[in-house]
């Protein structure tokens, strides 16, 4: 079954603090593996997708890197309005199957204190 | 263009009452999903929609969970004899694959439903 973790649960940083999200996953016949953001009470909002180890891809302050067992979100001297939960999720290949289904992990909550 | 919208926002039903919640994804998108979000999780699949098509409704917790896209746009999942398990937020996403090889999914601001 496929396993996404992210970690930590909760973050808290000082504006201009850089640092990094992690999302551990194991699955086979990876398929994509996507980041979004959620604000409080609205839907999540489409960051970035990676497909393949060592690549990379960077929006604004934000830049995903990925790895064959887990993806980084590097966040460069945040700012308060970047306060969001980060979410991971992962497709993969269903063999016989389609592929469509994304898996999410529960996030990562970040808050940044101006 | 327009995103993903949903209606209503907020729902509250008592025990036992059924209730509809409505999916207007972006336009052209071909692929339609659902997914429900406890608190403090991430979303969970319910169920997946191409065009008209429902191909995979594995997620759907009980047979209480319904779901349809009759014209291949608007979906509506409906759940009868609302349970106070069933109380969540219900998202829908939609996206141009397989039209194109653009996988991303976009979301709708989501229904809360809360059962008392």
């Amino acid at each position: 079954e496929d396993q996404v973790t992210q970690s930590p649960e909760a973050l808290r940083l000082q504006e201009g603090e850089s640092s990094s999200l992690n999302c551990s996953y194991t699955v086979s016949g990876l398929r994509g593996l996507f980041w979004y953001r959620q604000d409080p009470g609205k839907g999540p909002e489409f960051l970035f997708t990676l497909y393949s180890a060592g690549e990379e891809k960077e929006k604004e302050r934000l830049k995903a890197t990925l790895t064959k067992k887990e993806s980084f979100l590097h966040i460069t001297a945040p700012k308060p309005e970047d306060s969001a939960t980060y979410l991971c999720a992962v497709r993969r290949v269903i063999s016989g199957g389609s592929n469509y289904k994304l898996t999410f992990g529960k996030g990562t909550l970040l808050t940044v204190n101006p | 263009g327009a995103g993903v919208s949903q209606s209503p926002r907020y729902k509250v039903a008592k025990r036992g009452q059924d209730v509809a919640l409505r999916c207007d994804p972006i336009s052209g998108h071909v692929s339609l999903f659902w997914y429900q979000q406890a608190l403090g999780q991430g979303p969970e699949f319910l169920t997946y929609f191409q065009n008209e098509a429902q191909l995979d409704k594995s997620g759907l917790p009980s047979d209480r969970f319904f779901a349809e896209r009759p014209e291949g746009s608007v979906s509506t999942l409906k759940i009868q004899r609302t349970q106070q398990e069933d109380s969540a937020v219900y998202l829908c996403a939609s996206s141009s694959w397989p039209s194109d090889t653009s996988y991303e999914q976009y979301f709708g601001p989501g229904t809360r439903l809360t059962v008392t």
